[in-house]
């Protein structure tokens, strides 16, 4: 299996602050990632598919970016809606995997 | 509008049988990949299978042959049938849609269904 590995488990943040969630693959998995955002009680969000594409009526303020097996999500101003867990996941290869989760507080 | 609306779940003994439904509306299941992802309480999401095209399906080694994936497109609707259900496969269930360029990235979920295995 795929092995996504997020870092940092947990981030510690203020509004207006510029966030980065790092992603790594344990393989190639191309450009198929996508990015969650999590709230208690709440059924995951999609933020970001294939990378980098922004799903539709998510805020710009959210962006993924690539480098080989290494993945991003960067929040440009974090808003106080943003504070929540964050998930990346690939759908490169069966089974499609997550990573463990960042929650941002 | 996109709808997946969920039922089924509930306290189960191990070993018993459950079935969770995902009713969908606003587009056709046969012509998406429908995923099922469950999530332990306060914990991580884990993906469990999926169903497109022909009815191809797909199971995690930890459900398969115990767990079957299946849909109804008359009723528009995607079945996850648990047997012999362990305390590890206790998490909240939830149906989720991926469709177009983004197969694998679910852009519509259900509202989640709890299943609790316990004696």
């Amino acid at each position: 299996d795929i092995q996504m590995t997020q870092s940092p488990s947990t981030l510690s943040a203020s509004v207006g602050d510029r966030l980065t969630v790092a992603c790594r693959a344990s393989q190639n998995i191309n450009s198929w990632l996508a990015w969650y955002q999590q709230k208690p009680g709440r059924a995951p969000k999609l933020l970001i598919y294939k990378a980098s594409s922004l799903q539709s009526g998510v805020p710009s303020r959210f962006s993924g970016s690539q480098s080989g097996t290494e993945f991003t999500l960067t929040i440009s101003s974090l808003q106080p809606d943003d504070f929540a867990t964050y998930y990346c996941q690939q759908y490169d290869t069966y089974p499609w995997t997550f990573g463990q989760g960042t929650n941002v507080e | 509008e996109v709808q997946l609306v969920q039922s089924g779940g509930g306290l189960i003994h191990p070993g018993g049988s459950l079935r969770l439904s995902c009713a969908a509306s606003g587009f056709s299941v046969g012509n998406e990949y429908m995923s099922w992802v469950r999530q332990v309480p306060g914990e991580g999401l884990e993906w469990v299978s999926i169903i497109h095209g022909e009815r191809n399906t797909y199971y995690i080694d930890s459900v398969r042959g115990r767990f079957t994936i299946s849909r109804d497109d008359s009723k528009n609707t995607v079945y996850l049938q648990v047997n012999n259900l362990r305390v590890e496969d206790t998490a909240i269930y939830y149906c989720a849609r991926g469709t177009g360029i983004s197969w694998g990235a679910f852009d519509y979920w259900g509202q989640g269904a709890l299943v609790t295995v316990s004696s």
